[in-house]
């Protein structure tokens, strides 16, 4: 069974950081594109950032390009997002996805349940 | 940046059909995907790739496409199926970055 759990959330103040981790189980986890999609409270999915199997490749939406990075390590079938200089707008519940990644597109075949990131002072 | 846009509520009534549309200029050339949500739940994916169904999910549950328009099509409506359903697919420009509708709100009446 595909199992991805996240944690790692908690209360932040404005420009600080903070580390996610995404533990795996169930699939070939260095197999598998990964991402990180976050929900502001009472809001939509956003995609964060994916990352390839192998790490190579990484790619972010604009708003956190520069302040967030994402990673991963197979050996111990982990992914994780470091997020720097965090903002109010940065507050929501972040998942873990598994990613397909076929014909040149992501999409998420398997969620974590998520873990909140409130950033307040 | 690159927007699909979603019709932000549709209502049924039980055993209905409801059809719920999502638009985009890139989509003749990018898959789509749907996803249910339902609250304090993670998401679901419901449709891949347009039209294919994951294993799982009811055969009440299909995806169509047509030009800069794809449609999640629920045929015979339950009170299970009320949730947000959120439409997915990439931007064309070969940056590989995923971009999600706004979300649609599903009420059974």
């Amino acid at each position: 069974e595909v199992q991805l759990v996240e944690s790692g959330g908690g209360l932040v103040q404005p420009g600080g950081s903070l580390r996610l981790s995404c533990a795996a189980s169930g699939f070939t986890f260095s197999s598998y594109w990964m991402s990180w999609v976050r929900q502001a409270p009472g809001k939509g999915l956003e995609w964060v950032a994916n990352i390839k199997q192998d790490g190579s490749e990484k790619y972010y939406v604009d708003s956190v390009k520069g302040r967030f990075t994402i990673s991963r390590d197979n050996a111990k079938n982990s992914l994780y997002l470091q997020m720097n200089s965090l903002r109010a707008e940065d507050t929501a519940v972040y998942y873990c996805a598994r990613d397909p990644f076929e014909y040149s597109s992501s999409y998420f075949d398997y969620w974590g349940q998520g873990t909140l990131v409130t950033v307040s002072s | 940046s690159y927007e699909l846009t979603q019709p932000p509520s549709v209502s049924v009534s039980p055993g209905q059909t409801a059809r719920i549309t999502c638009s985009g200029d890139a989509l003749p050339k990018q898959y789509a995907y749907w996803y249910q949500q339902k609250p304090g739940q993670a998401p679901v994916l419901v449709i891949y790739k347009d039209s294919e169904r994951p294993s799982g999910i009811p055969e009440r549950f299909s995806g169509s496409s047509s030009g800069t328009t794809v449609t999640l099509t629920i045929s015979g409506v339950q009170a299970e199926d009320e949730a947000d359903y959120y439409c997915q697919s990439a931007d064309s420009s070969g940056t590989y970055r995923v971009v999600f509708g706004g979300g649609t709100k599903l009420t059974v009446l």
